[in-house]
């Protein structure tokens, strides 16, 4: 049984400064790493993939990748209130195969 | 180019009665799936199509949950009789599954399930 897990939230930072969300995946032949965006009532949808291992960055996010320690994380710098919502981690394990979703960390950036 | 669209938003619904809801995918992926989403949890899948096949339909309650995808395109997700226990969203998402796409999951809106 593939699993994900995610730190347990909410977590709460202030507006402008860092969010960390961070993900760890029990299956270590897992390939493709998948950060989703929920906002409440919403339906999820992608930010970033990651691939390989390291940091991959687009505009205020960064998804950090750690298949030896099967972990993956998401950070976002000058966190704004918008970004306030629920993120999900996702993991696949081979490519066309089955997406397994994390409980979600639901985070809050405050004015 | 249009997304995934899911009918009915909302239903409410009396146990033991059947219900149905519709997805409609983003024209030419060729992979659907159907997940429910309990409040607070992250989506989870209850069938994959590949096409017109059911690839993997081992989380799927088959004593009352079905679901077809006919032509490929459209599919009907079913429960009869519903359970208190399945109130939930049900979400569609679809992808294009092809060598050299990152194959990533689009989300339709979602089915939100009232059972009373």
């Amino acid at each position: 049984q593939k699993e994900v897990e995610q730190n347990s939230g909410p977590l709460s930072v202030p507006e402008g400064a860092i969010a960390s969300l961070n993900c760890t995946y029990s299956d270590r032949g897992s390939q493709s790493f998948f950060w989703y965006r929920q906002y409440s009532g919403k339906s999820p949808e992608l930010i970033m993939f990651i691939y390989s291992n390291g940091d991959k960055e687009d505009g205020r996010f960064t998804a950090q990748l750690n298949k030896a320690s099967q972990y993956v994380s998401l950070l976002i710098r000058d966190s704004q209130p918008s970004d306030s919502a629920t993120y999900l981690c996702a993991v696949r394990f081979a490519y066309g195969q089955n997406f397994v979703f994390g409980p979600g960390t639901r985070l809050s950036v405050l004015p | 180019e249009a997304g995934v669209v899911q009918s009915p938003r909302y239903k409410i619904i009396e146990k033991k009665q059947p219900v149905a809801f519709w997805c409609n995918p983003i024209s030419g992926h060729n992979t659907l799936y159907w997940y429910l989403q309990n409040l607070g949890q992250g989506p989870e899948l209850l069938i994959r199509y590949e096409n017109e096949e059911a690839v993997d339909d081992s989380q799927l309650p088959k004593d009352r949950f079905s679901a077809e995808r006919l032509k490929g395109v459209d599919s009907t997700l079913k429960i009869q009789p519903a359970e208190l226990g399945d109130s939930a969203v049900y979400l569609c998402a679809s992808s294009l599954v092809w060598t050299g796409n990152t194959g990533e999951l689009f989300f339709g809106e979602g089915s939100r399930l009232t059972v009373l």
